[in-house]
């Protein structure tokens, strides 16, 4: 099925450092999300973006939903060792079925 | 509320038996999804229900997978003559017409077919 390009891949970073993702698609959504997923568990939402070029932020984190829809980024300032998991975006079209990346894993060393 | 629930959390089973999959969506979350996880991937969707109604099917429901919402509450996802590559992490989701139809996902269904 259809797949959003994700990246990175992963990442290992040293507590305290800022971390960026992001995504891009050939389609056009209406809706990005982003998610992240400790395993053995379903995926958590952590921000949701409904306008091209909308900014938002919830705690240290930061996302944006690009202004050709096509693209989003999630930023992550001062990491700390609970960030450690897999960052999932993904994009909807109208009120139907997600289309996600393949994940961002990130590791933080303390 | 507690979220979405998803039951059981672990299932293994021998290849070529039945097994079904229930999930518990948000209170007065009308719309309901079961997506597929393998490892290392994202979430594929499978298929969608609005109320009671199964809206959407993806190609990768085959015909041994068959999804119910006898009441428009919770549902249930059947797999019929399992082969081991159904073994995946099962996902359920659930949003509501008024808040963006952002999707909420339950903590999932590992199925493990030997």
């Amino acid at each position: 099925g259809q797949q959003l390009n994700q990246s990175p891949q992963s990442m290992f970073i040293q507590e305290g450092e800022d971390v960026s993702m992001n995504c891009t698609s050939s389609s056009i959504f209406n809706t990005w999300l982003w998610y992240k997923q400790d395993p053995g568990e379903g995926p958590v939402l952590l921000i949701a973006l409904y306008k091209a070029g909308e900014l938002t932020s919830n705690g240290r984190l930061t996302a944006q939903f690009g202004i050709t829809r096509k693209d989003s980024f999630l930023n992550i300032s001062a990491s700390i060792p609970s960030d450690v998991g897999i960052y999932f975006c993904a994009g909807q079209t109208s009120g139907s079925r997600l289309t996600f990346g393949e994940g961002t894993q990130l590791t933080v060393n303390p | 509320d507690t979220g979405v629930s998803q039951n059981p959390r672990h299932k293994i089973t021998k290849r070529g038996q039945n097994v079904t999959f229930r999930c518990d969506p948000i209170s007065e979350h009308n719309r309901l999804y079961w997506y597929r996880q393998t490892l290392g991937q994202g979430p594929e969707f499978l298929t969608y229900f609005q109320n009671e109604a199964q809206l959407e099917k993806s190609r990768l429901l085959s015909d041994r997978f068959s999804a119910e919402r006898p009441k428009g509450s919770f549902s249930t996802l059947e797999i019929q003559r399992t082969e081991q590559g159904d073994s995946a992490m099962y996902l359920c989701a659930s949003s509501h017409p008024g808040a963006q139809e952002t999707q909420y996902f339950g903590p999932g269904t590992r199925l493990l077919v030997l």
